[in-house]
């Protein structure tokens, strides 16, 4: 069966300092991956999504990034952090376009 | 205008009673319909995909359509299990973006 690792679970930064939050999945091969923010009481707001290795595609222009270095490795960069990246990050994965995506446990981000 | 709008509760109904409630969306040209399912502070996990003709899954029952734009979800003899955030997520495209609406928290109560 497929399991989707994402950590850490919670993490406090300072404004201005860097980010980096993993994602792995395990039990299938090229997965779609996603990363999505849920700021409270907001709905999910896509912020990159890819289809392979290398490949990334961005939603929403800001301060982060993200890579692929591997087919199940997913990350999700910053290089100085703003008051506003706070909130819920998560992980998807998915096979194909079916629609039926598969979260991660998320890691809730509090920027200071 | 939002791409897809639900009322956000929230709704607060006795054990066993049926709840029921609707998600708009503003692509007439929407492909495939979800709901999910977000217990507080976890993540959404898929609930049941809505298909054109509507379908039932247990005590959860989702209708499509598509004339008005909008998708329901029915929950019959509710339980406390039941309270949590139900989002309405939406295709437009049949590829990999899906659009998911801000939820519909529900209380089941003792």
């Amino acid at each position: 069966s497929q399991t989707i690792h994402q950590w850490p679970a919670t993490l406090v930064q300072p404004v201005g300092s860097p980010l980096s939050l993993e994602c792995t999945v395990e039990g299938t091969s090229n997965p779609n991956l996603y990363w999505y923010r849920q700021a409270a009481g907001r709905g999910l707001q896509l912020l990159f999504y890819s289809v392979g290795i290398g490949q990334i595609s961005s939603e929403v222009p800001q301060n982060l990034s993200a890579s692929r270095p591997q087919d199940r490795q997913f990350i999700l960069s910053s290089k100085k952090l703003l008051l506003s990246d706070s909130g819920f990050y998560l992980c998807a994965w998915s096979v194909g376009g079916t629609g039926e995506q598969y979260f991660g446990p998320g890691t809730r981000l509090t920027v200071t | 205008r939002k791409e897809v709008e639900q009322d956000p509760g929230p709704f607060n109904v006795p054990e066993g009673a049926t709840v029921a409630f609707n998600c708009t969306y503003s692509n007439s040209a929407s492909q495939s319909f979800f709901w999910y399912r977000q217990d507080c502070r976890k993540e959404p996990k898929l609930l049941m995909s809505v298909y054109s003709s509507g379908n039932e899954d247990g005590r959860f029952t989702a209708q499509l359509n598509r004339a008005s734009q909008y998708i329901s979800l029915l929950i019959r003899d509710s339980k406390l299990s039941d309270s949590a955030t139900y989002l309405c997520v939406v295709n437009f495209r049949n590829d990999y973006k899906l659009s998911f609406g801000a939820g519909t928290t529900v209380t089941v109560r003792a």
